[in-house]
């Protein structure tokens, strides 16, 4: 049973750039939610995903977008990238309905911004 | 949501026992109380929820008291390999609520 896998591992962007970052959820989840990690502090939430459409958002500028596939998979799109972006990006999948507040975690994309 | 407060850092020698305890005083009647375990470089795992009093699995222990205003995440024995950071989180179930995450208690196991 595969778990939550996110693509690519690192990467590094110019200031003003675009980045798409991807997260296939653990099989049988049906919701992904996005999460910030900054070095030092703990995640914070993005927004969350779940039936293709956003159905929460945290506290980030429009400049973070996001996208769900039929296929339960997801897409995060940062635009204009700035200095402060840089950090670890986890993805999180849950089945809605579970009645527990266990989210299973990816390893996370570590982003760069230059 | 409930705001919890817990120890920056601690240390600790193999196979001690480990307490680490989270304040939470303004937790609400639906809340639950869950922890998380965080690695370098890796996302962060579910170790245990709970909502009173104790629970147990085969990783920790959750001590709740009756007020519910604070909690204990225990770790029997530890190992190198429990060296991460640990999260308390308060808020209400289901499992796609969002997480809201402190900076977390970052445990250092010695040799």
């Amino acid at each position: 049973d595969a778990g939550v896998t996110q693509s690519p591992t690192h990467l590094i962007k110019t200031r003003g750039q675009q980045v798409t970052l991807r997260c296939s959820p653990k099989s049988g989840h049906d919701t992904v939610s996005w999460y910030q990690q900054a070095l030092g502090q703990g995640p914070q939430f993005i927004f969350q995903y779940y039936e293709e459409e956003e159905r929460q958002r945290g506290n980030f500028p429009d400049r973070f977008s996001g996208h769900q596939f039929p296929n339960y998979s997801s897409e995060l799109n940062v635009n204009a990238l700035l200095l402060g972006d840089s950090a670890l990006y986890l993805c999180a999948s849950s089945l809605t309905g579970q009645p527990t507040y266990e989210q299973y975690f990816g390893p996370g994309t570590r982003l760069t911004v230059t | 949501l409930a705001k919890t407060t817990q120890p920056i850092s601690m240390d600790s020698y193999e196979g001690q026992e480990v307490n680490i305890t989270c304040s939470h005083n303004n937790i609400a009647t639906n809340d639950y109380i869950t922890w998380y375990q965080q690695f370098p470089s890796q996302g962060p795992r579910f170790i245990i929820q709970g909502y009173k009093t104790k629970v147990t699995n085969e990783v920790a222990s959750l001590f709740i008291p009756a007020d519910r205003k604070s909690s204990t995440l225990s770790l029997p024995r530890v190992s190198l390999s429990d060296t991460a950071v640990y999260y308390c989180l308060v808020g209400d179930s289901p499992g796609n609520t969002p997480l809201v995450f402190g900076k977390g208690t970052r445990l250092s196991v010695i040799a």
